[in-house]
This record gives C-alpha cells, sequence and structure tokens, in this order.
C-alpha cells in the first residue's frame, strides 16, 4: 500500500526566510504524481505544487519548488521569500493515474512576522 | 466560474442517526471524491465517483455511502452516526477521473460534531 509520511508536524519560519518541508512516500509503483496541498486556517485546500515521477527536472511554481528524488522516495516543498499568507497546513500527497489521493499526515507552518 | 460546494457547512447530530452531505462540483467537472480530515487521521479518502458511477472506494465501513447524479452532483451518507465520525468532510471535483494533472479542486468542508 502506498503511504506518505511528513515528519515534521509543525514548522516556523521567519517572514523573508527559506523554509523546507520534508515528505517522504512508499510505493512500487513507477508511473505517479506528487503534489503539495495548502490548506489555510479555515479555508479550502489549494493544489501549489505538483510533480510527475517521471520527470527529473524538478517543479517550480514562483516561491515554490521542490526536491524530488525518486529514488529516495523523497519530495520536499521549498518555500523561499515566506510571506504571513504562507501560514497553514501543507499536505504531501501522492497519486498513480488511476488510484484515489493519499495524504500525508500535514505540516502546520507558522510564519512570523 | 463558481467553485466547490459544499452544504451544510456545519452540523450537530447525536449518536445513531444519519446524515447527508452535499456537494456541488465546479461546472464541467465530471468526477467528485470525498475525504473524511480528522486531527487524528489526517485526510483519508472516503469514495470516489465518476459519471455517477462509484469508481473508487476507501476503507471505510458500510454505513458511509455515496451517490453521485446526472448533472456531477454527489451526496454522501453516514447512517447510525458513532462519536468518531465527527470529521471535517471534504468534497474535492477534477475534470475527468485520469487526469495526468491529477489536480483536485477542493470545497470548504461540512463540518460534522458527533454528540
Amino acid at each position: 500500500a502506498q503511504t506518505v509520511t511528513q515528519s515534521q508536524p509543525e514548522m516556523s519560519v521567519q517572514e523573508a526566510e527559506t523554509v523546507t518541508l520534508s515528505c517522504t512516500y512508499d510505493t512500487s509503483e513507477s508511473d505517479y504524481y506528487l503534489f503539495w496541498y495548502k490548506q489555510p486556517p479555515s479555508r479550502q485546500m489549494i493544489l501549489v505544487i505538483r510533480q510527475e515521477a517521471y520527470k527529473q527536472q524538478n517543479a517550480t511554481e514562483n516561491r515554490f519548488s521542490v526536491n524530488f528524488q525518486k529514488a529516495a522516495k523523497s519530495f520536499s516543498l521549498k518555500i523561499s521569500d515566506s510571506q504571513l499568507g504562507d501560514a497553514a497546513m501543507y499536505f504531501c500527497a501522492y497519486r498513480t493515474p488511476t488510484e484515489k489521493l493519499v495524504f500525508g499526515k500535514g505540516t502546520k507552518l507558522t510564519v512570523n512576522p | 466560474k463558481a467553485g466547490v460546494t459544499q452544504t451544510p457547512r456545519y452540523l450537530i447530530k447525536t449518536r445513531g442517526q444519519q446524515v447527508t452531505l452535499s456537494c456541488s462540483p465546479i461546472s464541467g467537472h465530471r468526477s467528485v471524491s470525498w475525504y473524511q480530515q480528522t486531527p487524528g487521521q489526517g485526510l483519508q479518502f472516503l469514495f470516489e465517483y465518476f459519471s455517477e458511477t462509484q469508481r473508487n472506494k476507501g476503507n471505510f465501513p458500510g454505513r458511509f455511502s455515496g451517490r453521485q447524479f446526472s448533472n456531477s452532483r454527489s451526496e454522501m451518507n453516514v447512517s447510525t452516526l458513532e462519536l468518531g465520525d465527527s470529521a471535517l468532510y471534504l468534497c474535492a471535483s477534477s475534470l475527468v477521473r485520469t487526469s495526468n494533472t491529477g489536480e483536485l479542486f477542493f470545497g470548504e468542508g461540512s463540518r460534522l460534531t458527533v454528540l
């Protein structure tokens, strides 16, 4: 069974600094997709960034980038120039093309002014 | 374009009762998935519907059921409620089931409290 592990229940970062959230996953599949979702307090979950497993190049979306290590089954999220609006729960998720989305337990990110 | 709409947003029930939650996906989206979110277990997949057919199901007891209508709107039902069913129930829609973007669009959720 596929599992997703986020080992950091909580993280904090100073505004304008950089923070990295960790995620590891377990799968025997070769073709899959990885995602980071953000859930602000009392607001709906939104997609931050996604990575196709067959792509070696790490995905980047503005201040958000990932470090995808397929052999190590690691998928970390780096947030650069952190902003107060980045404060949220961040969920790492895994999905095969025809399967359900499996989420990690989440990391609560606090951004200090 | 309107987002995913879930109703009701909050509800309180007592043990033994049943509850029905509703989800209206983004216009044009044909796939609807349901997730249960609790502090202890995190986000757990309940089921996915596509074109009125259940395509995937998570590891929940038979008290949890759902359906999808021809307009893609979906409902989930929980019968014989237990205290442990207290959770935020999230609905998510996507354009097609096997979209290679895998992007789901989430609603704000229905928060169920069982007393």
